[in-house]
Formats: structure tokens, sequence, C-alpha cells
């Protein structure tokens, strides 16, 4: 159980553009998901947490405007990097909190490259 | 915003060697999770800790949460290449929002 999917697991998108991140969890219900940005050879950074129904809680320094999070059903939240840049090229992840509380579980991650 | 100091940030050593992996924090965490993640993957809970002085055991793993829930540690014993990975440290901050170590890229040579 608690298996968390993401699609695309990879994307290549050019300059300027927006791409949609979606982060599914299939075999339970989470209304708190977590969205997080890792860098190679780098730890995981949290940039906001998704819930349910209401609006996304964003970490210091993460534009909302630019990452745009939609949590529209309790097994499904949306990260959309909206005019992308190369700076944004990295690896996309995101979590969903166990039945337990305390433990997360990973989605297998989303590679962007923007060109 | 708590933070977690993993150390080592590398570690390389020889198949069958024993190494232990630290995760150290001035803060008092509700648990800590410790994570193992492949390259291009998400990571992958291994184990939780909850209680202080706590101590888990996954086959060659052995996880121990400080008495005072501000540190843990993963030792591994007869380290094999399978182990080779990026093992994450994360604590519990708040509601369900998690603080990660740098991580430990750990090395087994054959």
């Amino acid at each position: 159980g608690a298996v968390v999917s993401q699609h695309p697991s990879w994307v290549i998108c050019k300059s300027g553009t927006s791409v949609k991140i979606e982060c599914r969890s299939l075999d339970f219900q989470a209304t708190t998901m977590f969205w997080y940005r890792q860098f190679p050879k780098q730890s995981l950074m949290l940039m906001a947490t998704s819930n349910e129904g209401s609006k996304a809680t964003y970490e210091q320094g993460v534009e909302k405007d630019k990452f745009l999070i939609n949590h529209a059903s309790l097994t499904l939240s949306t990260l959309t990097v909206t005019s992308a840049h190369p700076e944004d090229s990295s690896f996309y992840i995101c979590s969903a909190p166990g039945t337990l509380g305390y433990e997360q579980y990973f989605g297998p991650g989303t590679r962007l490259t923007v060109t | 915003t708590q933070l977690l100091e993993q150390s080592p940030q590398f570690l390389s050593i020889q198949e069958g060697e024993n190494l232990t992996v630290y995760c150290n924090s001035s803060s008092v965490f509700s648990s800590l999770q410790w994570y193992r993640q492949e390259p291009g993957e998400g990571p992958v809970l291994l184990v939780t800790v909850v209680t202080g002085g706590e101590v888990k055991k996954l086959k060659r793993l052995t996880f121990q949460f400080g008495d005072a829930r501000k540190d843990s540690s993963l030792h591994i014993t007869a380290a094999q290449p399978g182990d080779t990975g990026l093992y994450l440290c994360a604590g519990a901050e708040g509601a369900q929002k998690l603080v990660f170590g740098q991580g430990t890229r750990l090395t087994i040579n054959p």
C-alpha cells in the first residue's frame, strides 16, 4: 500500500512554456501532499504544501505565481511550472503522508529539463 | 526552520565493512525518518523512529533515535554493494512537514 505516482517521469520543454506535473496517491487518500525539488547531488528542498480544497502553502523564497499548485481531489495534486526557464530544470518529487501521519511516501519524481 | 546536519556526506568503503551515518540537530523532532534514494527515483522510506532512545533493526541496518529526539544514527553491518545509494534522514516538523538532512552518498566497493 501507500503508492504515490507521478506523471510524467521526465519532460523537456522550451524556455517560456509551462509544464504540468501530476502527483497521485493510488491506494489511499491524501488531504495534504508536498512538493520538493532536488538539484543534482543535493538533498530534497521542500517547495510547498498542497492542501485539498484550499490554497497551497509555499516555503520562503518559492514564487507562488511561478509554481502553481492545485489539489483538486483527495488523490491528485498538480504542480505547474509557468514560464519555465533553464534554471527551473530540476528533479521534482511529491510526497503524501501515510495513515500514521508522520511517515511520508514519495513519488518516483519528474525530471524537468528546460532548453 | 529546524536544521538537520547529516554526516558524512560522502562515504566509500569496501564490501564487508561496517559504517555509521549520523543525523544531528539542535532541535527536537516529533519523529525521524530514514530514506534511501536511487538515482532518478524518489526516496524510499526505510524506517521511522518516534520514541527517544528507540532502536529499530532492518536486517543489517540498525537505526537509533537519540534520547532527546534531536539526533539519530544509521549503522550498517557487513556492507554490500547493493547498499550503495543516497541515504537521507528527515525530521518531522509540525504537521507532517519534513526537514531533510544533506544526505550521505554511500558507495560500497566489491
